[in-house]
């Protein structure tokens, strides 16, 4: 069964600086997908961004953009000029091409923006 | 266009009863998830529906169940409440499931916040 780690249950970065979030993930598979959601107060996940294992080029959306190495099975995320709107829970997740829709999910870092 | 809709929003359940959850996936979407979110196990999938048909399910007991309608609406029931099941259900939608579908991104709803007295 395939697992995803995150390291940092908190992180802290100061308004307008970039800050980086962790995710590990094991898997046999060679073909899957990679999301990051966010998940602010009012409790609706939000799609960040995502990346698809068969490609090599990251994945970036405006002031989000992703670190994929496939072999260290990593996938991270930064996030540039940080605003107040940022803070939130960030859950990495995991989805296989074999398992319909399912997500496996990250246990989340909470993400502080500081002004 | 309309976002994914669930009620109701909170719940207040006493050990022992049952409880029906819903929810209304964005038009056009014909796959339905569900997860389970605690502070101690974090985010745990339940199961998915597509087409009315159960496509996957999570490591859930019985007490859990669920049903899609034609119109991609779909419910979920548990019966014989425990205080674990107090939880954030969170209900996903997308627009079909596998193959072509496997890149979709789901799109989630606020959940219903159940709690268990």
């Amino acid at each position: 069964a395939q697992t995803v780690t995150q390291s940092q249950p908190e992180m802290s970065v100061q308004e307008a600086e970039t800050v980086t979030l962790s995710c590990t993930y094991d898997t046999s598979e060679s073909d899957y997908y990679l999301f990051w959601y966010k998940q602010p107060p009012s409790r609706q996940m939000i799609l960040v961004i995502r990346q698809e294992a068969y490609k090599q080029q990251n994945a970036t959306e405006n002031r989000f953009s992703v670190n994929f190495q496939k072999a260290a099975k990593s996938f991270s995320l930064k996030i540039s000029d940080s605003q107040l709107g940022d803070a939130a829970m960030y859950f990495c997740a995991y989805r296989s091409p074999e398992g319909a829709q399912k997500l496996v999910f990250g246990q989340g870092t909470r993400l502080t923006i500081n002004p | 266009k309309a976002g994914v809709t669930q009620t109701p929003r909170y719940l207040i359940k006493t050990r022992g009863q049952q409880v029906t959850l819903s929810c209304s996936p964005i038009s056009g979407h014909r796959s339905v998830s569900w997860y389970q979110q605690t502070p101690g196990q974090g985010l745990q999938f339940l199961f998915e529906y597509f087409s009315e048909t159960q496509r996957n399910k999570g490591n859930f007991p019985g007490r859990f169940s669920g049903r899609q309608f034609s119109n991609s609406r779909s419910e979920m029931n548990v019966s014989t409440l425990e205080l674990g099941d107090s939880a954030l259900y969170l209900c996903a939608s997308s627009l079909g499931t596998g193959g072509a579908y496997s890149n979709q991104p789901q799109h989630f709803g606020d959940g219903t916040r159940l709690s268990i007295l």
